[in-house]
């Protein structure tokens, strides 16, 4: 079955700007979560949707948001990009119910200039 | 406040010996570990998992021992080879839907 999908692969944004990143689970799976990463500070959570709906959030500023959509795909955008955010943005998929079945992609790697 | 820690930076082993990854966690709602491996500009792949139920699982040359009375759980890899030479990233959650936390991360090295 097709993998976790995460367009587009590379970005470079100026200061100021706003970036919209896309994530397209595995067929079936119903939780998407986000996840930054940055040299030196591991995989740090940004939040999670499952069913079209917020179900959980990490500690990060309201610049950061999400939605996803009836077909589980997954957006989430960055508005007034600020120097440190660039870093490898990570989607994984779930089916969403238990522990199990965590697919990540290949993650969208910004950069803010 | 890190719930996962990975303490060491990074690891060095020769081609053939064991590799040993160690991972401490502070919450004790935490009820399923999971080890992921990372190369460069690639997303995380899974390893291996284990349930808090039990204190070791198997899969080929890697082995994953869970102590929960010390919180600690380690990561065997053996024999190590040159291709195992990624960033490893030890991952926790409950099983109430919570999200997975994750720890800074090992750059293990296999020396060939």
């Amino acid at each position: 079955k097709a993998g976790v999908t995460q367009t587009p692969r590379y970005l470079i944004k100026t200061r100021g700007q706003q970036v919209t990143l896309s994530c397209s689970p595995i067929s079936g799976h119903r939780s998407v979560s986000w996840y930054q990463q940055t040299p030196g500070q591991g995989l740090q959570f940004l939040f999670e949707y499952f069913s079209e709906t917020q179900r959980n959030k990490g500690n990060f500023p309201g610049r950061f948001s999400g939605r996803q959509f009836s077909n589980s795909r997954s957006e989430m955008n960055v508005s007034t990009l600020e120097l440190g955010d660039s870093a490898l943005y990570l989607c994984a998929s779930s089916p969403g119910t238990g522990p199990y079945g965590y697919t990540f992609g290949s993650g969208t790697r910004l950069t803010v200039v | 406040d890190q719930q996962v820690k990975q303490n060491s930076p990074s690891l060095s082993v020769q081609e053939g010996r064991i590799s040993i990854l160690n991972c401490d966690y502070t919450n004790s709602m935490f009820d399923y570990f999971l080890w992921y491996k990372k190369y460069p500009a690639e997303g995380p792949t899974f390893l291996i998992s284990i349930s808090s139920i039990k204190d070791k699982n198997e899969d080929g040359r890697f082995t994953v021992f869970l102590n929960k009375s010390a919180k600690h759980l380690s990561l065997h890899i053996v024999p190590s080879q040159p291709g195992d030479s990624a960033v490893y990233f030890c991952a926790a959650l409950d099983s109430g839907n919570t999200p997975l936390v994750f720890g800074k991360g090992t750059r293990l090295s296999v020396i060939a």
